[in-house]
């Protein structure tokens, strides 16, 4: 059965300290990994798409990577303005979206 | 400007009665998808559809009802047979099935 599960649930950080979230996957025929942000009451903002392992995007103080059975974002010197919700979703064979959980990020000042 | 528009933001209905939600896309994308989203929880596949005139029913799909009559829209009915249906509803659009998709900014609906 196709699924992903994301940990942890929550993270807190100081603001500076760099950290990683996990997104684990099972899928047959993954078509493409996917990381969003999401806050309160909004709806989710796209970050990345990774199609196969090894491969990495960055954005600002973001950084997605890609194995056969996971992705990490990972975040290096955070803002207290990168608190948010981290989604991670894969497409697969029965074309759909399958989201985790989610990671709740919060970034002390 | 491209987009998807979910209309209204916030809705409000009293208890036995059907309400439909709205969902309108600019993207020229063939697939759409309706998720449900619960306080500190992941979203759940309502609905889902690849082309125009055909739908699928995602993991939580019983109480709800979609259609596809245009490529643009695809409106969400929640019924008076789902038990629990005060959440916070999310629609989105991909190019292809199973590819990146783009979110609205949600409907939050509230049962009274």
């Amino acid at each position: 059965e196709d699924q992903v599960t994301q940990s942890p649930e929550a993270l807190r950080l100081q603001e500076g300290e760099s950290s990683s979230l996990n997104c684990s996957y099972t899928v047959s025929g993954l078509r493409g990994l996917f990381w969003y942000r999401q806050d309160p009451g909004k709806g989710p903002e796209f970050l990345f798409t990774l199609y196969s392992a090894g491969e990495e995007k960055e954005k600002e103080r973001l950084k997605a990577t890609l194995t056969k059975k996971e992705s990490f974002l990972h975040i290096t010197a955070p803002k207290p303005e990168d608190s948010a919700t981290y989604l991670c979703a894969f497409g697969g064979g029965a074309q759909k979206l399958v989201f985790g959980q989610g990671t709740r990020l919060t970034i002390n000042p | 400007d491209g987009g998807i528009t979910q209309s209204p933001k916030y809705l409000f209905r009293k208890e036995g009665q059907n309400v439909t939600l709205s969902c309108e896309q600019n993207l020229n994308h063939d697939a759409m998808y309706w998720y449900r989203q619960d306080p500190g929880q992941g979203l759940r596949l309502i609905y889902y559809s690849q082309i125009v005139n055909d739908f699928q029913k995602g993991d939580i799909a019983e109480g709800y009802s979609v259609s596809r009559e245009k490529k643009e829209s695809f409106p969400l009915t929640v019924t008076s047979a789902q038990k629990n249906p005060t959440a916070f509803y999310l629609c989105a659009s991909s190019q292809q099935g199973g590819t990146e998709a783009f979110f609205g900014q949600g409907t939050r609906l509230t049962v009274v």
